[in-house]
């Protein structure tokens, strides 16, 4: 079955870490999205990409690196520059016109 | 600024009535396109339904019908005969087009709106 998936469901990172949450989506799709989500809170874009080897930064990128090698993965890395990673991450991934489909998000707490 | 405006952090409904989740958005963009998805307490995203800005009927899937007022950039979602399963977060979403020598797709959300159905 097609579709994006995430991993690690749970991350726990020490502060001063860095992480990297995966991101890969077998749906054959152009654009790769990373979002943040506070309790509570809407969803925040951190990085999007269009093509393989080019991303955009989006409203909160600051703490945050991605990379975008093949068209399937876009890992998403918290490093320790963001001061206040806890968080639920969420990627996604659209083709064209279409809907945004979702993976089943990384839930990142700083221990 | 391109932006999705939530304005109802919460929201009541008695089970089997109707109720309007409200959302406007603002861009300049001629060609945008406005989703509805529903986050249950599981965390997943549900896509629930999609207007194009160059579609001249409202859209429609199921008991979701997404009121779409051009002129006011509105875009509200009706979810008609609420069922207790409709309790969730909502949240409004913009596809809009960015160009920076070359063109992406950038998918903006509101803050969404979470929904009690009471029995």
């Amino acid at each position: 079955d097609g579709g994006i998936t995430q991993s690690p469901k749970y991350l726990f990172r020490k502060e001063g870490q860095n992480v990297t949450l995966s991101c890969e989506q077998n749906l054959n799709h152009d654009a790769m999205y990373w979002y943040r989500q506070d309790p509570g809170q809407g969803l925040r874009l951190i990085y999007y990409s269009q093509i393989v080897n080019d991303f955009q930064k989006g409203d909160i990128a600051e703490g945050y690196s991605v990379s975008r090698e093949k068209k399937e993965s876009f890992p998403l890395t918290v490093t320790s520059a963001q001061k206040n990673p806890t968080a639920f991450y969420l990627c996604a991934s659209t083709q064209g016109q279409g809907e945004a489909f979702f993976g089943q998000g990384t839930r990142l707490t700083v221990v | 600024a391109q932006k999705i405006t939530q304005t109802q952090p919460g929201m009541f409904v008695q089970e089997k009535e109707a109720v309007t989740l409200d959302c406007t958005y603002d861009t300049s963009d001629q060609s945008y396109g406005l989703f509805w998805y529903k986050q249950p307490s599981s965390g997943e995203m549900i896509f629930l339904i999609y207007q194009g800005s160059y579609d001249e009927q409202n859209a429609t899937e199921g008991r979701y019908s997404l009121n779409f007022q051009k002129a006011r950039k509105s875009a509200n979602l009706v979810i008609s005969a609420s069922q207790l399963g409709d309790s969730a977060m909502y949240f409004c979403a913009m596809r809009v087009r960015e160009n920076y020598g070359g063109a992406t797709n950038k998918l903006i959300f509101g803050t969404g709106t979470l929904l009690a159905v009471q029995p």
